[in-house]
């Protein structure tokens, strides 16, 4: 099976504009969590999706959005962008079924600079 | 929300000698304890897990122990290698909570040759 996939990999962006990620899951897996990862903070988790609906949110901001379509396919949004959202963005898939005793598995991630 | 210490945030150990990384959650409703090792540059990569019915899990020269009255888990790995050099992070999941890992802050291990 193919795993996680994002795109972009890298971006640079600007104080002030919007970018939207994408995450490819597993195929067969209906769940998507999104985690931002910084040195100083760690990984966080930002919200988790699971058939097309979001089923867990973290405590971030309303600029940090999401949604999944129908083939489970995931986007994060995160609109007027700050010096500090410069990190890098994880998504991770599984099946959503196992009540969460399951594993995550992690894509490369996309690695965003702000400026 | 669930919290996860993990201790200690940096560790070096020789060849060959052993490693031990602790962790302490805080809701006792998590029910899954996953540990990941991620190399510079790489993504997260699960090596071991073990969920709350069981007390100790072993994949060679890697086991996880987990003591649910006292809310701590443990990654050991014996005869550590360089290639064992990476950054560990244990996390916890709750069954009300799928798919919203929380981690802990991570360990950086180094093994030298």
């Amino acid at each position: 099976k193919a795993g996680v996939t994002q795109t972009p990999r890298y971006l640079i962006k600007t104080r002030g504009q919007q970018v939207t990620l994408s995450c490819s899951p597993i195929s067969g897996h209906r769940s998507v969590s999104w985690y931002q990862q910084t040195p100083g903070q760690g990984l966080q988790f930002l919200f988790e999706y699971f058939s097309e609906t979001q089923r867990n949110k973290g405590n971030f901001p309303g600029r940090f959005s999401g949604r999944q379509f129908s083939n489970s396919r995931s986007e994060m949004n995160v609109s007027t962008l700050e010096l500090g959202d410069s990190a890098l963005y994880l998504c991770a898939s599984s099946t959503g079924l196992a009540g969460g005793q399951e594993t995550q598995y992690f894509g490369p991630g996309t690695r965003l600079l702000v400026l | 929300g669930e919290n996860v210490e993990q201790h200690p945030s940096t560790l070096s150990v020789q060849e060959g000698d052993s490693a031990v990384i602790k962790c302490t959650y805080s809701d006792s409703a998590s029910n899954y304890f996953p540990w990941y090792k991620q190399e510079l540059g790489k993504r997260p990569q699960l090596i071991i897990d073990i969920r709350s019915n069981v007390g100790e899990k072993k994949d060679q020269r890697i086991a996880v122990t987990l003591n649910k009255t006292a809310k701590h888990f443990s990654l050991h790995i014996t005869e550590t290698q360089p290639e064992d050099s990476a950054v560990y992070f244990c996390a916890a999941i709750g069954s009300t909570n799928a798919g919203k890992s929380t981690f802990g802050d991570g360990t950086t291990l180094t093994v030298k040759p």
